[in-house]
Order: C-alpha cells, then sequence, then structure tokens
C-alpha cells in the first residue's frame, strides 16, 4: 500500500493557462474523488468515479473543469483557461467502495495550484 | 441542508494538557455518518472515526475520545495529555443519507498547536 499519489505537488500558472493534475489512487481501490480545500476553509466535493464512470459532480466543477479516470486506474483534472479563484490545493482521495461511510477515504498530499 | 460548524478556529495549548475540539452539524436525515480527519502540516487529510447516527455510544481509542450527542447536535473530540505531534487542522465531517451519500461535508476546520 503505497497510499494515494498526486502529481504534481505544486503549480504556478498564469491566469487563461490550461492545468492538468494527476491521481493515482491505492491500487485496487475503485472509487476516487477530487475535492477542492481553499485557505482557512475544510474541503469541498468536485466529483467521484466508480472505477470509470463519473458519477457524480459538484455544481462547483463548472464548464472549465473536467476531471476523467479512463482506465479506472488513475485520474485526471483538467481546468482551462484558470482564474484567480482557481488557486486552491486540490485534493484525491480513493475508497475500496461503498461510499465514505463504509470505507474510510484515503487521501493524498494535495496539488496547490497558484494562479498569478 | 446539512452544515457543519466548528466554531474554534485555533486552539493553543501546552503539552500534557487536555484539549476539546467542538463540532455542530445540521442535518434533516434520520440516517446520516460522522467523521473526524486530521491534517498535518503535510496536508494529507488523515481519518480518525467514523460515527453512525444511530450509535450514541462514546468511544475512546488511546489518548483519543469522542462524545456524540444527539440531542444537542454534536460530535466532540477529545485529546488527553496532548503531545507536540498532535498538532494539525482537525476536521469535522457529515454524510448523508442511507448507506451515507458519497460527498463529505466538512467544516472549516479547527486548528491545534500544541507547544512543548
Amino acid at each position: 500500500d503505497t497510499g494515494v499519489s498526486q502529481n504534481p505537488r505544486h503549480k504556478i500558472t498564469k491566469r487563461g493557462q490550461n492545468v492538468t493534475f494527476r491521481c493515482d489512487p491505492i491500487s485496487e481501490h475503485n472509487r476516487l474523488y477530487w475535492y477542492r480545500q481553499t485557505l482557512g476553509q475544510g474541503p469541498e466535493f468536485l466529483t467521484y468515479f466508480q472505477n470509470e464512470a463519473q458519477l457524480e459532480k459538484s455544481r462547483l466543477l463548472s464548464d472549465r473543469f473536467s476531471a476523467e479516470r479512463p482506465k479506472g486506474s488513475f485520474s485526471t483534472l483538467e481546468i482551462q483557461r484558470t482564474e484567480q479563484g482557481d488557486s486552491a490545493m486540490y485534493l484525491c482521495a480513493s475508497s475500496p467502495g461503498g461510499g465514505p461511510s463504509y470505507s474510510p477515504l484515503h487521501f493524498g498530499n494535495g496539488t496547490r495550484l497558484t494562479v498569478t | 441542508a446539512q452544515k457543519v460548524t466548528q466554531a474554534q478556529t485555533e486552539i493553543s495549548v501546552v503539552e500534557k494538557e487536555d484539549v476539546t475540539l467542538d463540532c455542530v452539524y445540521e442535518t434533516r436525515d434520520t440516517t446520516y455518518y460522522l467523521f473526524w480527519y486530521k491534517q498535518p502540516p503535510s496536508g494529507e487529510l488523515v481519518f480518525l472515526i467514523r460515527r453512525n447516527s444511530f450509535d450514541e455510544q462514546n468511544e475512546i481509542s488511546g489518548r483519543y475520545s469522542w462524545n456524540f450527542q444527539k440531542s444537542t447536535s454534536s460530535f466532540n473530540f477529545t485529546i488527553t495529555a496532548s503531545q507536540v505531534v498532535d498538532s494539525a487542522v482537525y476536521f469535522c465531517a457529515l454524510s448523508e443519507g442511507e448507506g451515507g451519500s458519497e460527498k463529505l461535508v466538512f467544516g472549516k476546520g479547527t486548528k491545534l498547536t500544541v507547544n512543548p
């Protein structure tokens, strides 16, 4: 069990640029979640996958955001035309299944995005 | 609507003191799940405990204990004989519905500093 891995750890980009983050969940975990955390706040749910299917999206996930999990293993989160308000820590989590009430979520260290 | 309130933004104690972190929640569901997570400076959220709405028994795990009171919609967390390694941000979270929804709603967190 190597834990949930997120890359990069930090990303600085200029407003208007596109960025992509990667999350590698714990192997054999079929559920994968993305959360966003801004300074001084708790994490906010963005979306989750069961295997390769994206089953729920928060209204926080605007049209500029897209997440994929093409083979049911790693996932990518892309933000197009970044805005300063996108600056945050993006957290990925995985679980073996059954939702957070059955299986605790295992979180990665996050990707910190700064939009200048 | 579901909501989690952690009124204490920051707490500072001296090592070996006991400290209680407060959590008050709001939900319309009769079935729900409550969680505590720890976020050390490294950023990775660490699961501490999960509690369902039908189990009001208090729980103790080593120096950690949790007091769940449905009458006051509270799920407080006590650390006994605090240690410097307990310094972190602690989040309370809620998941609604039978089996729990996929979404965790987090409070804003309480930053605990334990001084030597």
